[in-house]
């Protein structure tokens, strides 16, 4: 099983809500990641947590709050978002770990959150 | 700071052709280079992954090939067909765990 599962798979929002990303993986990896991607552009990396610890945050702003609960879990929250926030959010698992080889670096992805912020 | 394009942005070819997607890269010091694809609205797929001390990679009727000295890559793919239309991405990676993406290059295959 190679799956990563994120939730919901669209939402909206207004620029005063609230909101959580959510993105599951059960195959044991320790590396965990959120990108965010803009139509016809590629991913952007926003954040990477290694072993439930973040390792990478890529100078995202503050309104972008990620969360590793437990080695299975990532969420991303989000607060005070502004309408150039929306995009497809991805979340990626690795193996990570000191001790993978090189397939163990593949990410696996999610088919991603369409988050539109009105 | 690391570079990665990708040539053509976009490809329309004939079912059955033989095809090559081109990916450069301008830092030859990555760790690996990987290949995605990406179907409209979708995740990324993983297709193929080339360490840095390998030189091709293959998996079916595709075939991912790395150069470090010229930092180049290519993906094959052989006998396309209309369900391998998407766009297909690659992406190096850093000694830092991050991966730089290529813009991307969309194929269509017609029937």
């Amino acid at each position: 099983d190679t799956e990563v599962t994120q939730t919901p798979k669209h939402l909206v929002m207004g620029m005063t809500n609230k909101k959580s990303l959510k993105c599951e993986q059960h195959m044991g990896h320790r590396a965990m990641y959120w990108y965010k991607q803009k139509a016809k552009k590629p991913p952007e990396l926003m954040f990477v947590y290694s072993y439930e610890k973040l390792s990478i945050n890529e100078s995202v702003p503050s309104r972008f709050s990620p969360e590793c609960p437990n080695s299975s879990l990532l969420n991303l929250h989000l607060h005070a978002l502004q309408p150039e926030d929306s995009a497809l959010y991805l979340c990626a698992s690795s193996q990570g770990g000191r001790g993978r080889t090189g397939q163990g670096f593949i990410q696996y992805f999610g088919a991603g959150t369409r988050l539109s912020v009105l | 700071k690391q570079e990665v394009t990708q040539i053509p942005a976009a490809l329309s070819v004939p079912e059955g052709e033989n095809l090559v997607l081109n990916c450069s890269f301008t830092d030859s010091a990555i760790y690996n280079l990987q290949w995605f694809r990406q179907d409209p609205g979708k995740g990324l797929t993983s297709l193929l992954l080339i360490q840095s001390s390998q030189r091709e990679q293959t998996s079916g009727r595709l075939n991912a090939s790395l150069d470090k000295s010229s930092g180049r890559s290519t993906l094959y793919i052989a006998a396309s067909q209309p369900g391998d239309s998407a766009t297909y991405l690659c992406a190096a990676r850093r000694g830092t765990g991050k991966l730089i993406f290529g813009q991307g290059t969309t194929l269509q295959v017609k029937p």
